[in-house]
């Protein structure tokens, strides 16, 4: 069982560049989610899915872009990338039990994506 | 959106000691769990309290969550070595989206 499988493991971007973290889990878990951990900010959300189709923004959308076609994929793709957006992301997965209102969601974290751009 | 602010940031102890953790926040929560990370490595989850709920244990762990004061407590008893991490609290609210601050730095101390 691998759980929560991030790739890759580690990227060097030029400004400007484009490129799409991948993130895949093979628990058949609803819910899907995108963090950056940053040094003294901790890790805040980016965005979230709740099952396939549907997306939402969490607290630092901007420069991000996502899409969830498949239950298994939820795909990070940065279009320009700055070098704001150096940081360690996290892709996290959870199964909600008796939907999303009462549920608590447990999550499961990938190992994380080192991203640098220089 | 709101973030827990833990405190104290950073924590140093001897093996065989108690640490405690504190964990802060703002608005309402439908749960509050805590999370675990060892550097390099994703985060792992430790232990949930929900709302309606003023204690839990599992094992070494005891949290506490006060709603009327907004905070929540994780104490590891009879700490080891093997503890040294950072330590999270994620806010749970509804719809599933949880929010994390900026953590505790344990290091225990041989």
């Amino acid at each position: 069982n691998a759980g929560v499988t991030q790739t890759p493991k580690f990227q060097v971007l030029k400004t400007g560049q484009s490129m799409t973290l991948q993130c895949a889990q093979d628990m058949n878990h609803e819910y899907m989610s995108w963090y950056r951990q940053d040094p003294g900010m901790g890790l805040r959300l980016i965005h979230y899915s709740v099952g396939a189709g549907i997306t939402d923004q969490g607290e630092v959308p901007n420069g991000y872009n996502v899409s969830r076609s498949t239950t298994e994929d939820f795909p990070l793709r940065l279009l320009s990338a700055a070098p704001s957006q150096t940081s360690v992301y996290f892709c996290a997965s959870s199964s909600t039990p008796q939907g999303m209102i009462s549920g608590a969601n447990v999550l499961t974290f990938g190992a994380g994506s080192r991203l640098t751009v220089l | 959106s709101q973030q827990g602010e833990e405190d104290p940031q950073a924590l140093s102890i001897q093996e065989g000691e108690n640490a405690t953790m504190n964990c802060s926040y703002k608005t309402s929560i439908n749960n509050l769990q805590w999370y675990r990370q060892n550097s390099g490595r994703g985060l792992v989850h430790l232990i949930l309290i929900r709302s309606n709920e003023r204690e839990k244990h599992s094992g070494r762990l005891r949290v506490t969550l006060d709603t009327s004061k907004k905070s929540s407590s994780l104490l590891i008893t009879a700490s080891r070595a093997a503890d040294t991490a950072s330590y999270f609290c994620g806010l749970g609210t509804s719809y599933g989206k949880l929010t994390f601050g900026q953590g505790t730095i344990l290091t225990v101390h041989p």
